[in-house]
């Protein structure tokens, strides 16, 4: 079946450092992958969206020079939280599809941030 | 722009009690219709879907009907179990075009107790 893993599962970082989470599909090519905070407050806010072969398409209060995002392969991508601060805690989830197939979550990416 | 609104949380049900969570949406699209199940600790689950109009979705004994008229897609359960209790999310996407993004509403958490 169709898989999504998130790594880490939780970390913590120091207010202005950086933090790398990553994203892997399983027994599917995620042809577009969708990344999503969903923070206590809010449901899920989308960051951006990757299509393979197309730009990276970043919504309205999301930048690329806060949230740079790779997505090299048909089962893979990361994203980047640049100089994190208290604002950007949150539960980071990665959503993978392929074609115009049902959209699977990983277990999310929790950041903590002191 | 595209928004879902559902039933504020949080519902507390004893077990075998039927659940009704209301779910109503606004789009200019013409959407595929969604309810995601989140359990703690994890990512959203896909329960059902239902890309056309008058179609009902079901799994695990929720179901839900596309309204179009009423634009809802209210969800139910006969008789609820325990193991049900997690937060539930109404979401729409867009039926095709390579800038696919889900909307969810604000989720609605559900405590069946024994």
């Amino acid at each position: 079946g169709a898989l999504v893993y998130q790594y880490p599962r939780r970390t913590i970082c120091k207010s202005g450092t950086s933090m790398r989470m990553e994203c892997q599909a399983v027994g599917f090519q995620a042809t577009s992958v969708a990344w999503y905070r969903q923070s206590p407050q809010k449901t899920f806010e989308l960051i951006a969206l990757s299509t393979v072969n197309s730009a990276i398409k970043y919504e309205q209060n999301f930048t690329q020079e806060k949230f740079p995002i790779s997505h090299p392969n048909l089962s893979f991508s990361s994203m980047t939280v640049l100089n994190a601060y208290l604002e950007d805690r949150g539960l980071y989830l990665c959503g993978a599809r392929q074609g115009q197939d049902t959209q699977y979550f990983g277990p999310g990416t929790r950041l903590l941030v002191l | 722009g595209d928004s879902v609104t559902q039933t504020e949380g949080p519902v507390t049900l004893s077990e075998g009690t039927s659940l009704t969570v209301n779910c109503s949406y606004e789009t200019k699209q013409y959407p595929t219709l969604f309810w995601y199940v989140q359990y703690p600790g994890e990512g959203p689950q896909l329960l059902f879907k239902v890309p056309k109009a008058n179609e009902k979705g079901s799994n695990r004994g929720f179901e839900a009907t596309y309204n179009k008229e009423a634009t809802s897609f209210h969800l139910q359960k006969a008789s609820v179990q325990e193991s049900d209790s997690a937060v539930y999310y109404c979401a729409l996407g867009e039926s095709g075009g390579s800038n696919y993004k889900l909307t969810f509403g604000k989720g609605t958490l559900l405590t069946v107790t024994p």
